[in-house]
């Protein structure tokens, strides 16, 4: 069974403070990506990492690709209100179809004001 | 609109009733996904299609439920004899050429 787990499955803090969301497989991806769902919406794609080490930023963001391909990280600096939200990563495994995404659970994050 | 639209947003029906949840994907996008989302949880996988063919249907609970994309755009997952286990959020997302699937906003389906 290919899992990804998602750690913490809830975090509320306060406006300002720096958080760090885990993803992690025992199984090796060939593409990780993260999307962010709000209430009533469905999931909107934030970023995709490919390389293995590969890290990639959007504006306060930081995703990062572990070296092997099993596990990834969303860090976020000085978090904002607005970043409240459903966070899931979602994979494609390296030796499966080339379509099927496997889900994390999600980290439900709050950020207070 | 140039993104993934689903209909109805909500749908309530009574048990045993059949009700049918459309998918618009985006225009030109091959591939098609409906995923089940518990509350709180990541999207469980349902079905693919590419283009009008239905690649993979493994994830679908049971017989009761069947989707289809006749003409390789719109797409409809249709649950039969519902049950209060079936609800939840619906999710359709339509993918192009590479890996990113892009998802429409769900229907919420409570079956009292």
């Amino acid at each position: 069974t290919q899992l990804l787990e998602q750690s913490p499955q809830f975090l509320s803090i306060q406006e300002g403070e720096n958080l760090t969301v885990y993803c992690n497989s025992s199984s090796v991806f060939s593409s990780l990506q993260w999307y962010r769902q709000e209430p009533g919406e469905g999931p909107v794609l934030l970023v995709t990492v490919v390389t293995g080490g590969e890290v990639k930023k959007l504006k306060r963001l930081t995703f990062q690709f572990g070296d092997a391909r099993k596990d990834s990280s969303l860090h976020i600096t000085a978090a904002q209100p607005g970043d409240t939200g459903l966070y899931l990563c979602a994979g494609v495994p390296q030796k499966d179809s080339n379509y099927q995404l496997i889900w994390g659970a999600g980290t439900k994050l709050i950020i207070k004001p | 609109g140039a993104g993934v639209s689903q209909s109805p947003r909500y749908k309530v029906a009574k048990r045993g009733q059949d009700v049918a949840l459309r998918c618009d994907p985006i225009s030109g996008h091959v591939s098609l996904f409906w995923y089940q989302q518990a509350l709180g949880q990541g999207p469980e996988f349902l079905t693919y299609f590419q283009n009008e063919a239905q690649l993979d249907k493994s994830g679908l609970p049971s017989d009761r439920f069947f989707a289809e994309r006749p003409e390789g755009s719109v797409s409809t997952l249709k649950i039969q004899r519902t049950q209060q286990e079936d609800s939840a959020v619906y999710l359709c997302a339509s993918g192009g050429t590479t890996d990113t699937q892009y998802f429409g906003p769900g229907t919420r389906l409570t079956v009292l």
